[in-house]
């Protein structure tokens, strides 16, 4: 059972450049979530989406997009890198309400340069 | 003001000492209340999960939640070096606009040495 799963691990980009950051889940979970953790910051929503066909703004959404694209998928795009994208991002998803907790990804690590 | 307040610490223990971890919120609607442990370049992983006031235990650990004061806390009896990690508090409403998310703290690290 994999659980949450990103890609890529690890990315390197230059300013301005575009890159979409992928997760799936197999747990047949209604919810999904972006989070972005920095140093000091903690974890920060960026999108969510609570059910298959709907997405909503986090805390921190300038920047990005996100696309449902399935039960199973929710992807994170960014059109633009700056520098101050740089940072661990994670994607969670969660049964119906996140009440119960999330199951996280293991992260994809952005370096903005 | 933050929602959720944690210290970061960092917190250094010798090994077999009891931890206290604890967080703040400012946030009276918020009913479930999480631990969420994460070592170092992983995910976090749910490690104990509380509904409303009172205590619950699950072998070394102990989770705390006092409504009245806003303050929830985190017990390690008998601590281990595989303990060291970063620990987040996090919790959610019960309905309003915090409903179905997760707010996070900081995240405190902890290190237990031999």
């Amino acid at each position: 059972n994999a659980g949450v799963t990103q890609t890529p691990k690890f990315q390197v980009l230059k300013t301005g450049q575009s890159m979409t950051l992928q997760c799936a889940q197999d747990m047949n979970h209604n919810s999904m979530y972006w989070y972005r953790q920095d140093p000091g910051m903690g974890l920060r929503l960026i999108y969510y989406s609570a059910s298959e066909g709907t997405t909503d703004k986090g805390e921190v959404p300038n920047g990005y997009n996100v696309s449902r694209l399935n039960k199973r998928e929710f992807s994170l795009r960014l059109e633009s890198a700056a520098p101050s994208q740089t940072s661990v991002y994670f994607c969670a998803s969660s049964s119906g309400t996140a009440n119960y907790g999330y199951t996280f990804g293991s992260g994809t690590r952005l370096t903005v340069v | 003001q933050k929602e959720v307040e944690q210290d970061p610490g960092p917190l250094s223990v010798p090994e077999g000492a009891i931890v206290s971890l604890n967080c703040t919120y400012s946030n009276s609607a918020f009913q479930y209340f999480m631990w969420y442990r994460q070592y170092s370049r992983k995910g976090p992983e749910l490690l104990m999960y509380t509904y409303s006031s009172g205590n619950k235990e699950d072998g070394r650990f102990t989770a705390q939640v006092d409504k009245s004061s806003k303050y929830i806390s985190l017990f390690i009896r008998d601590s281990q070096p595989s303990d060291s990690a970063t620990y987040l508090c996090a919790m959610s409403a019960a309905g309003g606009t915090s409903y179905g998310k997760l707010t996070f703290g900081q995240g405190t690290i902890l290190t237990v040495h031999p």
